[in-house]
């Protein structure tokens, strides 16, 4: 248990949908964090935000949309997605990003996303 | 930008030591970070290197050298459990993590 959650686990959807993808910290933390995990490839970042600013958007396209109503909630709206959005969708949340080790990164358990 | 690398897969026996190896290239460090992910789960924190040298936990040790940008994770005393995917990821001077892809351990008997 990370004390980072995240809903649904799994979720199939057509390119025609709008779904939303839920994360929640229990951990005190003020940044919360998008990730997207392709199969063999990096985690790649997709989202940042700091007391609930969004402060880093990685060129992410806009059928992705963000959104973090507190500190401790974070969403991912999806709307028209194509089949190559299929991906492992992680969040993860921290003390503010700085340099020390005190904003390690503590992940929930991903939201499993096939697009048809 | 930054380059993460290490190796796609390796494999030890129960009770063996391994030790996996992450270079990287970068325009700022500020901080490496080993994560374990097991299939389907979250990755979970193991380790966190800011200066040269090794740092210990228990059975899983971390070591960096900046001026070399190299970085391994040595597992010790290999268990069953210890199967899963090993993520480096390094900090730029802004605070954010790029992750490598990931090396798979398989532990066998």
């Amino acid at each position: 248990e990370t004390g980072v959650t995240q809903t649904p686990r799994h979720l199939v959807m057509g390119m025609t949908n709008k779904k939303s993808l839920k994360c929640e910290q229990h951990l005190g933390h003020n940044a919360m964090y998008w990730y997207k995990q392709s199969a063999k490839k990096p985690l790649e970042l997709m989202f940042v935000y700091n007391f609930k600013e969004q402060t880093e958007n990685n060129s992410v396209p806009s059928r992705f949309s963000p959104e973090c109503p507190n500190s401790s909630h974070l969403f991912l709206h999806l709307h028209t997605l194509q089949p190559e959005d299929s991906a492992l969708y992680l969040c993860a949340s921290s003390h503010p990003p700085g340099t020390s080790g005190r904003d390690t990164q503590y992940f929930g358990p991903g939201t499993r996303l096939t697009v048809l | 930008g930054q380059n993460i690398d290490q190796p796609t897969e390796m494999t030890a026996t129960e009770g063996a030591i391994v030790q996996i190896n992450c270079t990287y290239q970068t325009s700022g460090f500020n901080g490496l970070f080993w994560y374990q992910q097991h299939a389907g789960e979250a990755p979970t924190f193991l380790s966190y290197n800011v200066l040269d040298g090794l740092e210990e936990k228990g059975r899983f040790s971390s070591f960096l050298s900046r001026s070399k940008g190299y970085s391994y994770l040595l597992l010790k005393e290999l268990q069953m459990k210890d199967s899963a995917s090993y993520l480096c990821a390094v900090r730029d001077s802004w605070g954010k993590l790029q992750f490598g892809a990931g090396t798979q351990v398989v532990v066998t008997p």
